[in-house]
């Protein structure tokens, strides 16, 4: 597609059930970010993927999330057992992989309510 | 690991006035930075960027930043305020491996 896609754009989900949000990039574009984006927090740097393998995983708060990225494209975000403070919204970009300074594109963001 | 600190979570101006919106970094190598726009209910768009060359960097909307090596800053600037400008504005800053973080951002309002 022409922009980066993520899907759902809003998910509900009962506390400790298990949820994936899904990232799909621009085509071509070898880097991939995760982002949280909470009310009055600003943008939280979640993992960053060259390729298919995640060279930072620092900002994953927790154990019970994960993500990975297949074939160099789509990526899925996993958050096990969801708690109401996961509520936020995920936000996904990518970018070409080249000298450090290339535009990252965002997507519209998955809105996760936990409740 | 990279880091930004914008300074000022709100910051509220009249409309014709200057906005400035600070932004200071941390790398341990020369520095990509960006500085993104959110409108309401809108995803992220650059609004400008720098990599190399001229320091004084020009936006969309009328923007630009400078950048300020013995600084450590990148502050967005706007000679006169607009309405449409009310958004929230991230600052942020790769390196070389494009690994991208941002700012807590800061949310511009704009009084009639």
């Amino acid at each position: 597609g022409a922009g980066v896609s993520q899907s759902p754009s809003n998910k509900v989900t009962e506390k400790g059930k298990d949820v994936e949000l899904r990232c799909d990039p621009i085509s071509g574009h070898t880097a991939l970010y995760w982002y949280r984006q909470s009310l009055g927090q600003g943008l939280e740097f979640l993992i960053y993927f060259q390729g298919n393998s995640a060279p930072d995983k620092s900002g994953l708060p927790s154990d019970r999330f994960s993500a990975e990225r297949t074939g160099g494209s789509v990526s899925t975000l996993t958050i096990q057992r969801t708690q109401q403070e996961d509520s936020a919204v995920y936000l996904c970009a990518s970018s070409l992989l080249g000298n450090g300074g290339t535009e990252a594109f965002f997507g519209q963001g998955t809105r996760l309510t936990v409740v | 690991a990279q880091s930004v600190t914008q300074l000022g979570s709100h910051v509220s101006v009249s409309e014709g006035a200057l906005v400035l919106l600070r932004c200071n970094y941390s790398s341990s190598v020369p520095p990509y930075l960006f500085w993104y726009v959110q409108y309401p209910n809108q995803g992220l768009q650059l609004l400008l960027k720098y990599t190399t060359g001229a320091t004084l960097v020009k936006g969309i909307n009328g923007f630009e930043a400078e950048f300020k090596k013995s600084e450590t800053s990148f502050h967005l600037t706007k000679p006169s305020a607009h309405m449409s400008d009310a958004a929230e504005y991230f600052c942020a800053v790769s390196e070389v491996d494009n690994d991208m973080r941002f700012g807590a951002g800061t949310r511009l309002t704009v009084k009639p």
